[in-house]
């Protein structure tokens, strides 16, 4: 019962760097995404898929990229990292009715990125 | 835009004493709404989903009421205990969720 992992937990970037955070689940959920979790913003929705090959973007998506090639992955790409990406990033997947997220959301432990 | 409100933002109870938590969003055309608890340090753990045609969910000592008309939501925990202790939080979908600021509920011993 892995339900949604998330790798690294800790990661420390400096400024311009790229990175990839992983996320696979185990519960064959279509629909997936990325939240960005800071203080005072609360949740914030970054990009989302509702199946293999879809993808669209939340209300933070700049700055990050997503491709979803398999049910199970949807890993987040940081590609120049700054400072304003220090956070803590969950991903969280749910089942669909259609395209439509319905079902009940589960997080993974998140992964906490600082930027220096 | 849905916007989701928490209200209040920190509660401290003494132990035994039921626990009345609020959620209320914009928009009521809703999927669902789901509660949720986070606590320091950790991810998100679902307690409560409710869709959009029920009136209430219960599991164990929690119980969670909508009412769409309204735009509210309200999470009952019977009975609070030390491990109740953590942030709650509301999430309303309403095809992508906006989640609420969260209450930190404080049971103290």
């Amino acid at each position: 019962n892995a339900g949604v992992t998330q790798t690294p937990k800790f990661q420390v970037l400096k400024t311009g760097q790229s990175m990839t955070l992983q996320c696979a689940q185990d519960m064959n959920h279509e629909y997936m995404s990325w939240y960005r979790q800071d203080p005072g913003m609360g949740l914030r929705l970054i990009h989302y898929s509702v199946g293999a090959g879809i993808t669209d973007q939340g209300e933070v998506p700049n700055g990050y990229n997503v491709s979803r090639s398999t049910t199970e992955d949807f890993p987040l790409r940081l590609l120049s990292a700054a400072p304003s990406q220090t956070s803590v990033y969950f991903c969280a997947s749910s089942y669909t009715t259609g395209a439509v997220n319905t079902g009940e959301l589960f997080f993974g432990e998140g992964s906490r990125l600082t930027v220096l | 835009k849905q916007e989701v409100t928490q209200i209040p933002a920190a509660l401290s109870v003494p132990e035994g004493e039921n626990l009345v938590l609020n959620c209320s969003f914009t928009d009521s055309a809703i999927y669902n709404l789901q509660w949720f608890r986070q606590d320091p340090g950790k991810g998100l753990t679902s307690l409560l989903l409710i869709q959009s045609s029920q009136r209430e969910q219960t599991s164990g000592r929690l119980n969670a009421s909508l009412d769409k008309s309204s735009g509210r939501s309200t999470l009952y925990i019977a009975a609070s205990q030390p491990g109740d202790s953590a942030t709650y939080l509301c999430a309303a979908n309403d095809y992508k969720l906006s989640f609420g600021a969260g209450t930190t509920v404080t049971v103290r011993a």
